[in-house]
């Protein structure tokens, strides 16, 4: 299977700072890789598919960027409405894999 | 809209089966596949597989193989997962998912509880 290493595991970050997390991946996944938010106690959202294209709905702060085999999410100012946890995900291979997940908290 | 609706939580003895149900609404119900994901604090995110809805052709995790079962009701738009041969190691909360982009839509994730 392939493996999704995400990191960091936690992130303590204030309001309009810029947030980077990011995921690598064991092998090619070319642009197979989305990133998901979860608040606690609901069901996590789609908000970049395809390594860069923004979900529908998703504010424009968050992007998504690849450089080879490591995928970055980034939110530019980071709002209070973005604290949760976030995973990566890749559909190149089956089957599909999850990154650990990154729990965003507010400093 | 779109809206995947999952039945409610379980609890269940171990050895036991349940079978979780996702009702899709708001779409043609064959236009997407419907794959399930397993949430532990645990283990975090696991794909389980996924179901054809019109076909009814089926692809499992080999990590659950045995352990899940997924079917579908074209009549009621509903995908079922049942879960056998319970243990401790199975509770969890269990999503199904879907969409034209990636799992664009999301249940609301069914717990299912394993306890003597």
């Amino acid at each position: 299977d392939i493996q999704m290493t995400q990191s960091p595991a936690s992130l303590s970050a204030s309001l309009e700072e810029i947030v980077t997390i990011t995921c690598q991946a064991s092998q090619d996944i070319g642009n197979w890789l989305a990133w998901y938010q979860q608040k606690p106690g609901k069901s996590p959202q789609l908000l970049i598919y395809d390594a860069t294209s923004l979900a529908d709905g998703v504010p424009s702060r968050f992007s998504g960027s690849r450089s080879g085999t490591q995928y970055s999410l980034k939110i530019s100012r980071l709002q209070v409405e973005d604290i949760g946890s976030y995973y990566c995900q890749q559909a190149h291979s089956n089957p599909d894999t999850f990154g650990a997940g990154t729990k965003l908290e507010l400093k | 809209q779109v809206q995947l609706q999952q039945s409610g939580a379980e609890l269940a003895k171990p050895g036991s089966s349940v079978k979780i149900s996702c009702k899709a609404s708001g779409y043609t119900f064959t236009s997407y596949d419907i794959s399930w994901i397993k949430q532990t604090t645990g283990q975090g995110l696991e794909y389980i597989g996924y179901i054809n809805t019109g076909s009814g052709g089926t692809y499992y995790n080999e990590k659950f193989k045995g352990k899940a079962t997924l079917t579908v009701d074209k009549s009621s738009s509903t995908a079922f997962m049942q879960l056998s041969s319970l243990t401790p190691e199975d509770t969890a909360v269990y999503y199904c998912g879907g969409g034209p982009n990636w799992f664009a839509y999301w249940g609301q994730g069914t717990l299912v509880t394993v306890s003597s």
